[in-house]
């Protein structure tokens, strides 16, 4: 079964570093999103990417943040200069042309010294 | 006012037994609604999705929704200990590019044998 991977599944990094987060959405799929999820807390949506360019993007995604599909497979989020709260897992999710299905990673858990 | 609001619960339920969640929404333009199932430290797995009022069943889950009062629910039937999990109420404002998917904060099932 075709699946959404990421890397790393585990990043620590300190305060102020750039980390890029990576993500190989399922092949055939068209839409891409990046999430959040700081332990203990809600899922927040942070951004979402259709046809090469951002569709939208939450409060949370600021000028820190940016997103990139820099090849066919990749799709990838990065943050410029980490703050402690940036501290979370980050989720990667994409859909298909059917949009029934909506498809996430196993994550990447960030923690920022 | 959130957008989408759960019981945090936890929700205990005797193996066997119906599980019922209940989740509302704020927007009222809200077109498609979804719930997944997320065990601890895993990401989120979809198990339903509805879009029309009225119930829609699939194996031992049942969705309902009604937009009028802009509410949804899920039912599970025959609750196993294996659905013991956090249940995410997600609501998307269907647009032309299916952008933003707005979580609830979950409402944790504990199935007791």
């Amino acid at each position: 079964e075709p699946e959404v991977t990421q890397t790393p599944s585990h990043q620590v990094t300190q305060m102020g570093q750039e980390v890029i987060l990576r993500c190989v959405p399922i092949s055939n799929h068209l839409y891409f999103y990046w999430y959040r999820q700081i332990l203990g807390q809600k899922v927040e949506f942070l951004v979402s990417f259709y046809n090469n360019e951002i569709s939208e993007k939450s409060e949370i995604f600021d000028d820190q943040f940016s997103v990139e599909r820099p090849d066919g497979s990749n799709f990838t989020l990065k943050i410029r200069s980490t703050k402690l709260e940036d501290s979370a897992m980050y989720f990667c999710a994409s859909i298909g042309t059917g949009r029934e299905t909506q498809y996430f990673g196993p994550g990447t858990r960030l923690l920022v010294l | 006012q959130k957008e989408v609001e759960q019981n945090s619960g936890p929700l205990s339920v005797p193996e066997g037994a119906i599980a019922s969640l209940n989740c509302t929404y704020s927007d009222r333009v809200s077109q498609s609604f979804f719930w997944y199932r997320q065990y601890s430290g895993k990401s989120p797995e979809l198990i339903m999705s509805i879009y029309s009022n009225g119930d829609k069943e699939d194996g031992r889950f049942t969705a309902q929704l009604n937009k009028a009062s802009q509410y949804v629910s899920l039912l599970i039937r025959d609750s196993q200990p294996s659905d013991s999990a956090t249940y995410l109420c997600a609501v998307i404002r269907t647009t032309d590019s299916w952008g933003k998917f707005q979580f609830g904060a979950g409402t944790q099932v504990v199935v007791t044998p």
